[in-house]
């Protein structure tokens, strides 16, 4: 089945370290996001990558960064200097430019991260 | 700066009562809107999309939603509500980039 798994799906860590979460797609998506979801906030953007080799920031960044080497993952790294990493976060896809050249940005998502720093 | 406004945060009906979310975002420009619903324990899927043409836009489920450019708004409806429809909802807008911003969702519980 084509889909985006991430895993794993509960997370704990300790203060101060670094964790990194991964998300894989098979969908053939060249465009892939992170969000995090904080209850009451909804869904907050916090990099996306339009190809492979190529990301942006997105509205909080500070404290997280991202890697993608492969079309298929975007793995997500939650550094010590982010200040509140508690949080679930959810990776997403979708097909990037459709045939017309447009931006297509219908999102497919994947279970999503619990992380929990102690 | 661009946001999108859910006017609800929870919504509590009984089966077959009519539902109606209001979601507004302020951006001028043309839009692509979306409402997507995260089903407990699920994950977050497109309900249904609005790119261009018809503004009364008919998703999965029996759901549908309007959009009305001189409001602003994109408000999701549907005639009669189900104790599976019971989830989060959340409205989305896209600019035309790749940066979609989300609203806050509506927890929606409905009872049997």
């Amino acid at each position: 089945d084509g889909g985006i798994t991430q895993s794993p799906k509960y997370l704990f860590r300790k203060e101060g370290q670094n964790v990194t979460l991964s998300c894989e797609q098979n969908l053939n998506h060249d465009a892939m996001y992170w969000y995090r979801q904080d209850p009451g906030q909804g869904l907050r953007l916090i990099y996306y990558s339009q190809i492979v080799n190529d990301f942006q920031k997105g509205d909080i960044a500070e404290g997280y960064s991202v890697s993608r080497e492969k079309k298929e993952s975007f793995p997500l790294t939650v550094t010590s200097a982010q200040k509140n990493p508690t949080a679930f976060y959810l990776c997403a896809s979708s097909i990037g430019r459709s045939k017309s050249g447009l931006a297509d940005t219908e999102a497919f998502f994947g279970q999503g991260t619990r992380l929990t720093v102690v | 700066a661009q946001s999108v406004s859910q006017h609800n945060h929870h919504v509590i009906l009984s089966e077959a009562a009519s539902l109606e979310l209001g979601c507004n975002y302020s951006y001028g420009g043309t839009v692509n809107l979306f409402w997507y619903v995260q089903y407990p324990g699920q994950h977050l899927q497109l309900l249904l999309k609005y790119f261009s043409g018809d503004p009364l836009v008919k998703g999965i489920k029996g759901f549908e939603a309007e959009f009305i450019k001189s409001k602003f708004s994109f408000n999701l409806r549907k005639p009669s509500v189900q104790w599976s429809d019971t989830a989060e909802y959340f409205c989305a807008v896209n600019t035309g980039g790749f940066k979609t911003i989300f609203g806050a969702g509506t927890r929606l519980f409905v009872k049997a």
